[in-house]
Parts: structure tokens; C-alpha cells; sequence
């Protein structure tokens, strides 16, 4: 049974940092590009991060790029985001997902709550 | 960056009907590269399809996708209660990846 599991949000204060993980199983996690997308409150998805299987390539949105990192541990079956600067804007459900450009997001975690508040 | 434009915002309908929801993409996708999500509130997004027209594993023949270049539609055949819920598109063969803000189909 393919899991993905998210953990790491939280409530922080603006500027400050985060860093997302998300464990997986049941497929060979290195085989595959994987993704992070958000959800803020209420509103629609939006792709923030991908990685491809042997992690020399990765996307930014333009929302978080010189703000955000991902990478990805094959050994440990474990994707990272590291969040850093954060602002309000950031306030959402991180969800990962395995796949990516050219690949549909075929399975998703359940999600994290970041909430980025004074 | 392909703009995806999903209407109507919300369609209101009743158990037994068919739905039928529409996606239309500022430019042509690729390769059909165009998948249709379901969300209940609560929950992440569920892949109901990929490539259009493909329905992907465990999600019943009720629900179908077509279309082609930049006009792409789901349709339900059969509302049951719980088809009830946001769905999304999303187009994966350009990037950015981008999805659609979403129609909320509702019980009438």
C-alpha cells in the first residue's frame, strides 16, 4: 500500500522558519519525481515544489523560490521542504505528492498545517 | 503559464442526475496531459483522472473525461451522495504545473 506521510507544520511568526517531511512507502521512492502543493484556506492548489527521483533536478514556484528548498533522502524514503522567510501569504495545507511534470500526482499525504501569524 | 478556467463555480444538483463540469485551458495542453481531482472537505485531492479520458485505479465507470486541445470535460453519469464534493483540474504537461480554481458541486 503506497502512504505518504507529511509531518513538520506548525505555527511559526513571520520570517521565521520551517521544515516539512514527508515519509513514504510502497513504491520505490527513488523512481520518482515528487512534489509539493499547498492549499491556503479555502482556496485552490498550487504547486510550490518538485524534485526529481535523483533529486539533480528540482522546480520553484515563483511565490517561494530564493524562500523555499526541497530535497530528498532515497536512503530514508523521506522528501524534505525547507521553508525559510516565511509570510502570512505561506499560511496553508502542504500536501505531498508523488508526481510532477509529465507525471500526474497519482497519490497525496493527508497534508500539514502551516500557519505563518504574528 | 496555461491558465485553467473551470466553470460553472458551483453546480447544484441532486442524487441520480448527471453532472457535467467543464475546464477550459487558455492554451492547448499537450499530449492530453489534463487530470480531474476530487476533494471532500477535510481531505487531500483524490485522482479520479489522468490523460483526459483515463480513469485511474479503484474509481468507478460513473465518472468520464473527454475532450482534447483546450475544451476538456467530467462527467458523472449517476450522482450518488457521495460524489458531493470540489473537483479540480489540473493540467501536468506544461510548466508550470497549474490547476483550476475548482467547481463545488453540491446537493440541490
Amino acid at each position: 500500500e503506497v502512504q505518504l506521510v507529511e509531518s513538520g507544520g506548525g505555527l511559526v511568526q513571520p520570517g521565521e522558519s520551517l521544515r516539512l517531511s514527508c515519509a513514504v512507502s510502497g513504491f520505490t521512492f527513488s523512481s520518482y519525481v515528487m512534489s509539493w502543493v499547498r492549499q491556503a484556506p479555502g482556496k485552490g492548489l498550487e504547486r510550490v515544489s518538485g524534485i526529481t527521483g535523483s533529486g539533480g533536478g528540482t522546480y520553484y514556484a515563483d511565490s517561494v523560490k530564493g524562500r523555499f528548498t526541497i530535497s530528498r533522502d532515497n536512503s530514508k524514503n523521506t522528501l524534505y521542504l525547507q521553508m525559510n522567510s516565511l509570510r502570512a501569504d505561506d499560511t496553508a495545507i502542504y500536501y505531498c505528492a508523488r508526481g510532477g511534470s509529465g507525471v500526474v500526482f497519482e497519490y497525496w499525504g493527508q497534508g500539514t498545517l502551516v500557519t505563518v501569524s504574528s | 503559464e496555461i491558465v485553467l478556467t473551470q466553470s460553472p463555480g458551483t453546480l447544484s444538483l441532486s442524487p441520480g442526475e448527471r453532472a457535467t463540469l467543464s475546464c477550459r485551458a487558455s492554451q492547448s495542453i499537450s499530449s492530453s496531459y489534463l487530470a480531474w481531482y476530487q476533494q471532500k472537505p477535510g481531505q487531500a485531492p483524490r485522482l479520479l483522472i489522468y490523460g483526459a479520458s483515463s480513469r485511474a485505479t479503484g474509481i468507478p465507470d460513473t465518472f468520464s473525461g473527454s475532450g482534447s486541445g483546450a475544451d476538456f470535460t467530467l462527467t458523472i453519469s449517476r450522482l450518488e451522495p457521495e460524489d458531493f464534493a470540489v473537483y479540480f483540474c489540473q493540467q501536468y504537461g506544461n510548466s508550470p504545473i497549474t490547476f483550476g480554481q475548482g467547481t463545488r458541486l453540491e446537493i440541490k
